[in-house]
């Protein structure tokens, strides 16, 4: 499983653009790269998936590079709301299984 | 998106009795479910996959004698907390993966139940 390695913690103001990123430098050929988000006393949240170049939903945008060792999150005009803990994770296709690492604590300011 | 639920949100029971917890995927089929334990201010910590019909697999240093898990049918699986103790307290949250939304490694994930031992 790649490890995966992102900042423990951020600070932002309402309205801001937050970018979260994340390394996995030993990412495998197969392996697609997923965030969650996570609000305190509950699971966890799909945010997006993708495999390489950017993804974009109503939520947030993924880019990766080519080399996929890295990614970012990215959160257009965050609110008091986005505040919570953001896991970048590594699955390998259906045979993986989802290891958490520390996570970012994302803490939004008004 | 896929809706898996948890049943209790949360417990609290005295010391040396078990605990059982459910965990449901309500609008599709579970192929495979896993179970993990969240301590506060901690991530989440894989204790265990369990396909449906076969036997769960622990991660290392997880007791599967004490915690329990039944996956007995594609939309269902649980987990007793046997003999639970005050060291048992955490927050233990459910995932689970399967033929949803048309990827089939999709994975998602219940409220979590919060284990109160007393």
């Amino acid at each position: 499983l790649a490890k995966t390695t992102q900042p423990i913690s951020m600070d932002s103001y309402e309205g801001q653009e937050v970018n979260i990123t994340c390394s996995h430098n030993n990412i495998a050929t197969n392996d697609y790269i997923t965030w969650y988000q996570q609000f305190p006393s509950q699971g966890p949240r799909f945010i997006i998936q993708g495999y390489k170049t950017k993804v974009t939903n109503e939520v947030a945008s993924l880019f990766i590079p080519a080399d996929r060792k890295s990614s970012t999150l990215s959160l257009p005009r965050v609110s008091l709301s986005d505040t919570a803990v953001y896991y970048c994770l590594v699955l390998g296709g259906s045979q993986g299984n989802l290891i958490f690492g520390k996570g970012t604590k994302l803490s939004v300011k008004p | 998106g896929a809706v898996v639920s948890q049943h209790p949100s949360w417990v609290i029971c005295k010391s040396g009795t078990s605990v059982k917890i459910e965990c449901r995927s309500l609008d599709f089929q579970a192929t495979t479910m896993f179970w993990y334990r969240q301590f506060p201010k901690q991530s989440l910590m894989l204790m265990a996959t369990s396909n449906e019909g076969s036997k769960a697999t622990y991660e290392q240093g997880v007791e599967k004698d004490k915690f329990l898990i039944n996956h007995a049918s594609l939309t269902l699986s649980t987990l007793t907390v046997t003999s639970a103790h005050p060291e048992d307290s955490s927050f233990y949250i459910c995932s689970a993966r399967g033929l949803a939304g048309g990827l089939d490694y999709e994975q998602y994930f219940g409220p979590g139940t919060r284990l109160t031992v007393t």
